[in-house]
């Protein structure tokens, strides 16, 4: 079975803090992906991957980078905290095929930014 | 801009009862539509369809596309606890491969 791990369940994390979330995937897919969730917003794209050092900005980039620098690997950081930022993120990841946009999903990191 | 539009945004029902939710698109180069279900974290894959009329099936659970009315309905009967969830919709974009996502369904199934 596919796996993608999310390093933390839950966060609590000060104004102004660098945070870095990080997601791994054990398939060896190509696409990495980090969204938000929101009640009453639905998932939100903040950026996604499709190889090594290659990064796409998504819906709702700012505020956020990311950082590739192994394929199973895909990391979000926050460069200054804010409260708005609190949030559900939810990392995913998937094949490189246009006949299958199936994505599999970590456990999501839920961040309060105080 | 690519659509996902989910309806409702909330459903409570009693268990047993049969549920249908709804969801409509706008996407160019329309290639298929996807649903998850969200029980506590993360979205797990229920089907995948590209078909038009082609109904999929798992359980008590279907799935079926309509390409010409653009829209796809999620099927649940005899709902159980269990069915509690947050379904999503989903579509790839245009030369893309990342999902435009609905903003869900609550499901709220109590005995």
């Amino acid at each position: 079975d596919v796996k993608v791990t999310q390093s933390s369940r839950y966060l609590v994390k000060r104004t102004g803090e660098k945070v870095f979330l990080e997601c791994v995937q054990d398939m060896d897919h190509e696409n990495m992906f980090w969204y938000r969730q929101d009640p009453g917003l639905g998932l939100r794209l903040i950026y996604f991957s499709y190889d090594v050092k290659m990064k796409e900005k998504g819906d709702i980039p700012e505020g956020y980078s990311v950082s590739r620098e192994k394929k199973e690997r895909f990391s979000l950081i926050l460069e200054s905290a804010s409260t708005n930022q609190t949030s559900m993120y939810l990392c995913a990841s998937s094949f490189w095929s246009a006949t299958n946009e199936k994505l599999f999903f970590g456990s999501g990191t839920q961040l309060s930014v105080l | 801009e690519d659509k996902v539009v989910q309806s409702p945004l909330s459903l409570v029902v009693h268990e047993g009862d049969t549920v249908t939710l709804n969801c409509s698109y706008e996407v160019t180069n329309f290639r298929s539509l996807l649903w998850y279900k969200q029980e506590k974290k993360a979205p797990t894959f229920l089907f995948m369809l590209t078909s038009s009329g082609i109904e999929k099936k798992s359980g008590r659970l279907s799935s079926i596309l309509d390409k010409k009315e653009l829209f796809s309905i999620l099927n649940i009967t005899a709902t159980q606890t269990g069915d509690s969830a947050i379904y999503l919709c989903a579509a790839p974009g245009a030369g893309s491969y990342q999902l435009t996502f609905g903003k869900g369904t609550k499901l709220s199934v109590i005995p």
